[in-house]
């Protein structure tokens, strides 16, 4: 069966300072990432996705970037975080070529001081 | 621009009753609708979808309904539990399937025992 898995899950972070969040998938192949972030108010927002092995989308202009270095692999970066970047980060997958759902890993929480 | 709007960010019901969650989109080539279900502090977890070729999907206690005309969506959970207390995001999907999910802002949903 599949699994997601994020870390770490908590995270607190001065203004200034660099991000990694990882996410990796297991029991699938080539799946379609995505990074999301819920903050308040705010909903599911979509940050970035992913369709293959170094081809990352970025759906809205910010502080942050995202890489996939191996095909199960999705890393979420900053090299400066602003405390607007605060908030619950989410990883999911999806089969390939699929309208099917998402399924979402575990969330991590990022404070920015 | 929000294309999936959830207008009611609370919604409070008495256990056993009706619990009827709302979801409006403007994006005509919407064509398949979800709903997810997420806890504090962990990921949404997958509840129950529709296509457009459908009006009505039921899962158990779990049904949705989908009015293309309207461009509206409804959750209907029958009877009501207090662990069905969650937020529900209502989500949906571009025709032909797409790399994207876009989310509404969440709806919280107190059942009271």
């Amino acid at each position: 069966s599949q699994t997601i898995h994020q870390w770490p899950a908590t995270l607190v972070q001065p203004v200034g300072s660099p991000l990694s969040l990882e996410c990796t998938v297991e029991g699938t192949s080539n799946p379609n990432l995505y990074w999301y972030r819920q903050a308040a108010g705010r909903g599911l927002q979509l940050l970035f996705y992913s369709v293959g092995i170094g081809q990352i989308s970025s759906e809205v202009p910010q502080n942050l970037s995202a890489s996939r270095p191996q095909d199960r692999q999705f890393i979420l970066s900053s090299k400066k975080l602003l405390l607007s970047d605060s908030g619950f980060y989410l990883c999911a997958w999806r089969e390939g070529l699929s309208a099917g759902e998402l399924f979402f890993g575990e969330g991590s929480r990022l404070t920015v001081l | 621009d929000q294309q999936v709007k959830q207008n009611s960010p609370s919604l409070s019901v008495q256990e056993g009753r009706i619990s009827i969650l709302n979801c409006d989109y403007t994006n005509s080539m919407f064509d398949y609708f979800l709903w997810y279900k997420k806890y504090p502090a962990e990921g949404p977890t997958f509840l129950i979808s529709i296509s457009s070729i459908k009006d009505k999907n039921e899962d158990g206690r779990f049904t949705v309904f989908l009015n293309k005309s309207a461009k509206h969506l409804s959750l209907h959970i029958v009877p009501s539990q207090p662990g069905d207390s969650a937020v529900y995001f209502c989500a949906a999907s571009p025709q032909g399937g797409s790399e994207k999910l876009v989310f509404g802002k969440g709806t919280k949903l107190t059942v009271n025992p």
